[in-house]
């Protein structure tokens, strides 16, 4: 099973918007319905921030936003702050009963 | 609080095995199916097993179908993960997740155990 599409890296200024894209195919086990995005610093767990696409845990941040248009969802970093700094991986679950997670996307903020 | 502790990561050589641990605590461990993912250094996030509540039911990745085996015991609270012919790319850190209740994320997470295959 190969990985979901992230880019690389994507920065951006204090304060500004970010989106970070995650794209897969049908035969990934698309269509994709149960996304979700982790934030992961540096030597710490992945810590998750958005699921079923567009939901936030409860009492995190609502500068963080997803949402998804056919195999492409996104996630939205809205005033970038510092503390936002960090990989973001996105991750679906298969209609084979697996998981898979995006490449991994580095976020700078400037 | 909800807490999931990994241990049982070592330095081991090629075809050799292994067998992790993850510790839960703070939740009630039969109401939740249970992972393991690993994260090989410098690289992105990998999901390769998962187990059901009760234990009945796993599945896994390609890359360790057939040499890891996932298990619990809920008696202790405690996820097992038992990795035969170990390969040195099964290098990694290696996180214990718990599956949210209702939906397929992954809600809370370890701070992982490290696996080193080397010879």
């Amino acid at each position: 099973q190969s990985a979901l599409t992230q880019p690389a890296s994507v920065s951006g200024s204090r304060g500004q918007s970010i989106t970070i894209s995650c794209t897969g195919t049908s035969s990934d086990g698309g269509p994709y319905n149960y996304v979700s995005w982790y934030q992961q610093h540096p030597d710490k767990a992945p810590r998750l921030i958005i699921y079923d696409g567009n939901k936030r845990p409860s009492g995190f941040s609502d500068r963080f936003s997803g949402s998804k248009s056919g195999n492409t969802a996104s996630l939205t970093i809205s005033g970038l702050q510092a503390e936002d700094e960090a990989d973001y991986y996105c991750s679906s679950y298969t209609s084979t009963s697996t998981w898979i997670f995006g490449g991994g996307t580095k976020v700078t903020v400037l | 609080q909800v807490q999931v502790v990994e241990s049982g990561g070592d330095l081991v050589k090629p075809g050799g095995s292994l067998r992790l641990s993850c510790a839960a605590s703070g939740f009630t461990f039969t109401d939740y199916y249970m992972s393991w993912i690993r994260q090989a250094p410098g690289k992105g996030l990998e999901w390769i097993a998962y187990i059901s509540d009760s234990g009945g039911y796993t599945n896994y990745a390609d890359s360790v179908k057939g040499r890891f085996g996932i298990s619990r015991d809920n008696t202790k609270n405690s996820l097992f993960l038992q990795m035969n012919s170990l390969r040195v790319d099964d290098t990694a850190l290696y996180f214990c997740a718990r599956r949210a209740k209702y939906g397929y994320q992954f809600d809370s997470w370890g701070q992982g155990t490290l696996v080193t295959v080397s010879s």
